[in-house]
């Protein structure tokens, strides 16, 4: 069984800040990291799947990055804007495939 | 193309009363996976059907849930009787594979409350 954990729980940042979180969880038994981001009454949006370690992926102005050996997982965002705002889930699969959830940081950008 | 798509996406309903939602996957996803969110915690695994096989149920809570997806295109979760513990926000999710790094294209979900 996997244990995720995400930090901070929550976050208010001025735009324009950048700001990065973190995911942690079992170097044991680990496949994949997916990371999320959703909005309450929306469905979550797919960012990144990433395996390796050293994995880098980015997508505009999010990026993200991954340790396997260490077991944790970084979400930077650069020059944050108030439609960032949302809640970022990190999920982890193992053998089972099914995905195991961290609780979530919910991030708030203030105009 | 669609995505995936739930109904209904709130109820309301009173202990013991029955529910069931629904969901529509991605068209041509033979991979399907309920998970719930209560009280605000973590989002969990329910169960995955493989077309209209289950292939994993290890998250379903108890017996009230029935989870089925008959000719392996929609499926639906019935909470029969409901409990106040049951509250949460239900997520359908599907993919086209299983394989390592395989994207899992989520619902809205369905906000349901048991008062």
């Amino acid at each position: 069984i996997l244990n995720v954990e995400q930090s901070p729980q929550s976050l208010h940042v001025q735009e324009g800040d950048s700001t990065n979180f973190t995911c942690s969880f079992p170097s044991s038994n680990f496949y994949a990291l997916h990371w999320y981001r959703w909005e309450t009454a929306k469905s979550p949006e797919a960012l990144f799947v990433m395996t390796l370690n050293g994995d880098e992926k980015k997508k505009g102005r999010i990026s993200a990055t991954l340790n396997t050996k260490e077991g944790y997982s970084y979400l930077y965002i650069k020059g944050s804007q108030p439609e960032d705002s949302a809640t970022y889930l990190c999920a982890c699969s193992g053998s089972a495939r099914q995905l195991t959830f961290g609780s979530g940081t919910q991030l708030t950008v203030l105009p | 193309e669609a995505g995936v798509t739930q109904f209904p996406s709130h109820s309301v309903i009173e202990k013991g009363q029955t529910v069931t939602l629904r969901c529509d996957p991605i068209s041509g996803h033979d991979n399907l996976y309920w998970y719930r969110r209560v009280m605000g915690k973590e989002i969990k695994f329910l169960l995955h059907f493989v077309k209209e096989s289950k292939q994993d149920e290890s998250g379903m809570p108890n017996n009230r849930f029935l989870a089925e997806r008959t000719g392996g295109t929609y499926s639906t979760l019935k909470v029969q009787p409901a409990e106040l513990e049951d509250s949460g926000v239900y997520f359908c999710a599907s993919s086209q594979g299983t394989r390592i790094g395989e994207k899992l294209f989520f619902g809205s979900g369905t906000q349901l409350s048991v008062l």
